[in-house]
């Protein structure tokens, strides 16, 4: 238990749904960051909140749209994507601005586009 | 582009050996380098971490090993078991608020 917490866990959905995937973390952060992970590539950096606000859109997608609504939780709303949007999406945390800082990630959500 | 190369992609070593991943890096304004370890169906999660201003650190059986002229760094596992069996990524970040760049990762096998 790394105090980050993602659900679902699974998520399959057709190409014209729309899903969330939500994350909240028990850890008193105040930085919660989306990240994908997709077989033999690197970890990818989707989105940055620092204190609720939006800090980086690492030029994600507009079917990916992000909600902080306070600084222990994070969505990830989800609207006509495409098979190659499947991959695991973490959510993580860290507390500070120091970069030796640890982030905490959770155990992902598993998604897959059908 | 890749900011952060890791090598080998996978690695296959027996019970009690040494695995050694490398990572080479070319933005010079990294100054915090982790490791994280990830095991199937979980997160990754920080393992051992240094800071350029060192040129080894080790904790328990894994020692990072820095270069800082060289632009790289490793991992060492000394005396490998099998439950470290993993995917392990080398990261870095150059930015107070920790976006960490990451290396595509090494599946790490340990045999019996």
């Amino acid at each position: 238990e790394t105090g980050v917490t993602q659900t679902p866990r699974h998520l399959v959905m057709g190409m014209t749904n729309k899903k969330s995937l939500k994350c909240e973390q028990h850890l008193g952060h105040n930085a919660m960051y989306w990240y994908k992970q997709s077989a033999k590539k690197p970890l990818e950096l989707m989105f940055v909140y620092n204190f609720k606000e939006q800090t980086e859109n690492n030029s994600v997608p507009s079917r990916f749209s992000p909600e902080c609504p306070n600084s222990s939780h994070l969505f990830l709303h989800l609207h006509t994507l495409q098979p190659e949007d499947s991959a695991l999406y973490l959510c993580a945390s860290r507390q500070g601005a120091f970069s030796g800082n640890t982030i905490y990630f959770g155990e992902g959500s598993w998604l897959t586009v059908v | 582009q890749q900011q952060v190369k890791q090598s080998p992609q996978s690695l296959i070593v027996q019970k009690g050996g040494i695995s050694i991943i490398n990572c080479a890096y070319e933005n010079t304004a990294f100054d915090y380098f982790p490791w994280y370890q990830q095991f199937p169906g979980k997160g990754p999660a920080l393992l051992i971490a240094i800071r350029p201003d060192v040129s080894e650190k080790k904790e328990g059986r894994f020692t990072i090993s820095f270069n800082k002229s060289a632009k790289q760094f490793s991992l060492h596992i000394m005396d490998s078991q099998p439950g470290d069996s993993a995917t392990y990524f080398c990261a870095a970040s150059a930015d107070s608020w920790g976006k960490l760049q990451f290396g595509a990762g090494t599946q790490v096998v340990v045999t019996p």
